[in-house]
């Protein structure tokens, strides 16, 4: 089945820097790439997605970035603010498997004011 | 569109006790996901439902977990008899086709002492 790799486990920014959020993927055939973002004592949010038709997806300060050919997506947050902080999971998926996310381990942001 | 409701939101109990753990998916998603969420697991799915028919329940940890979706609007996850280290954090989710992410319910921490 897929596997999901997450780097780093936990992040710790100054305010204003960019953070980066990397993941791989094991089966090629994964073509739906979701991340969310989860605050304490709240269930994961999803924050942005891409297609595996795109190489690239903006929202704001949050971008998504994706190398089929690697199989490796990332997570880029410009200019991180002390809300920015929580815990960032990447997922994959593909159609074969229906609706089934596979998860990436997390990663624990912290943007220090 | 109140989102995805879990119920209760917290529950705390005595081993060997039964736990019902309730969700009502978003209106018209066809999808429902269980997942537990531990610091040493991560997000694990349980099982998922679509078009209330459970498609895969792999990551149901044993027969002391049992799922059901009797309508579209109602989900329960059930533990019987209830062990300490099922205590964690279990999230309901739903979605609509594989083009969309999941939307989470804000979760119910089960503690059994």
């Amino acid at each position: 089945g897929e596997n999901v790799e997450q780097h780093p486990s936990t992040l710790s920014v100054q305010e204003g820097d960019s953070a980066v959020i990397k993941c791989t993927y094991s089966d090629s055939a994964s073509n739906y790439f979701p991340w969310y973002k989860q605050e304490l004592g709240k269930g994961p949010q999803l924050i942005i997605d891409i297609r595996s038709n795109v190489g690239e997806k903006k929202d704001q300060r949050i971008a998504v970035t994706l190398n089929k050919t690697a199989k490796h997506f990332s997570l880029h947050i410009t200019e991180t603010q002390p809300e920015d902080s929580a815990v960032y999971f990447c997922a994959a998926s593909k159609k074969a498997a229906g609706n089934k996310l596979t998860f990436g381990g997390g990663t624990r942001v912290l943007v220090k004011p | 569109d109140a989102g995805v409701i879990q119920s209760p939101r917290h529950e705390v109990t005595e081993m060997g006790q039964e736990v019902t753990l309730r969700c009502k998916p978003i209106s018209g998603h066809n999808s429902l996901f269980w997942y537990r969420q531990t610091m040493m697991r991560g997000l694990e799915l349980l099982i998922y439902f679509n078009n209330n028919v459970p498609i895969d329940d792999s990551g149901m940890p044993e027969d002391r977990f049992s799922a059901k979706m009797p309508n579209a609007s109602f989900s329960t996850l059930k533990i019987q008899p209830s062990e300490p280290r099922d205590s964690a954090v279990y999230f309901c989710a739903s979605s609509f086709g594989q083009s969309y992410g999941y939307t989470f319910g804000s979760g119910t921490r089960l503690t059994v002492v």
